[in-house]
């Protein structure tokens, strides 16, 4: 039990393009996801957290125009990368917690990752 | 802010070998810590965790004590196996006003373990 997935899982398109991201519980349902961006040798570093809703939460330094993060069920968030350029290129990770649940439980997708040529 | 610091890799190791991976923090008040490992192609899973001082997780071997006066949770295992060859995340949680479930990482360290 307790599964997220992302889809998809690895994607590929042209600088100035938009990329949809897409992380679903597949038997639970989520109040909170988060959403993190990884590079290469560092650490997950949290962008935003959303609950179902409501409007998404963005860390310090963090676009929300550029990132813009929907919860609209207690199953699916999507992360979508607007006019996306080559320093967007990263491994994007999101993690949900069950509803009802200390949200020091979080299960996590296992990532997708971009390049923006 | 609240920071965790992992001691760097790549960990290569032979079967049977003694694991040690390094984690110390930094953060004010009493964080939750957390040993979260990555295996290829799979999203993180959470191996253990300790809330308060003093506190022991361990899981399928692996044990990380919380030790509040030197700020670590140093991860070990007695004998890896090959099948323990993944990433190891340490991260804290912190409770804050604006901060429920938002977990600080550290950069990772991948462990490599050899027949």
């Amino acid at each position: 039990g307790a599964v997220v997935s992302q889809h998809p899982s690895w994607v590929i398109c042209k600088s100035g393009t938009s990329v949809k991201i897409e992380c679903r519980s597949l038997d639970f349902q989520a109040t909170t996801m988060f959403w993190y961006r990884q590079f290469p040798k560092q650490s997950l570093m949290l962008m935003a957290t959303s609950n179902e809703g409501s409007k998404a939460t963005y860390e310090q330094g963090v676009e929300k125009d550029k990132f813009l993060i929907n919860h609209a069920s207690l199953t699916l968030s999507t992360l979508t990368v607007t006019s996306a350029h080559p320093e967007d290129s990263s491994f994007y990770i999101c993690s949900a917690s069950p509803a009802g649940r200390y949200t020091d439980t979080q299960y996590f997708g296992p990532g997708t990752r971009l390049t923006v040529l | 802010g609240n920071s965790v610091t992992q001691m760097e890799g790549p960990v290569t190791l032979s079967e049977e070998a003694f694991l040690t991976i390094n984690c110390t923090y930094t953060a004010t008040g009493y964080p939750s810590l957390f040993w979260y490992v990555q295996y290829p192609g799979e999203g993180l899973q959470l191996l253990l965790k300790a809330t308060k001082a003093d506190d022991k997780g361990s899981n399928k071997g692996f044990e990380a004590t919380y030790r509040k006066e030197t700020t670590s949770f140093h991860l070990e295992k007695g004998s890896v196996q090959v099948s323990d060859s993944a990433v190891y995340f340490c991260a804290l949680r912190k409770l804050s006003g604006t901060s429920y479930g938002k977990l600080t990482f550290g950069q990772g360290t991948i462990l490599t373990v050899h027949p």
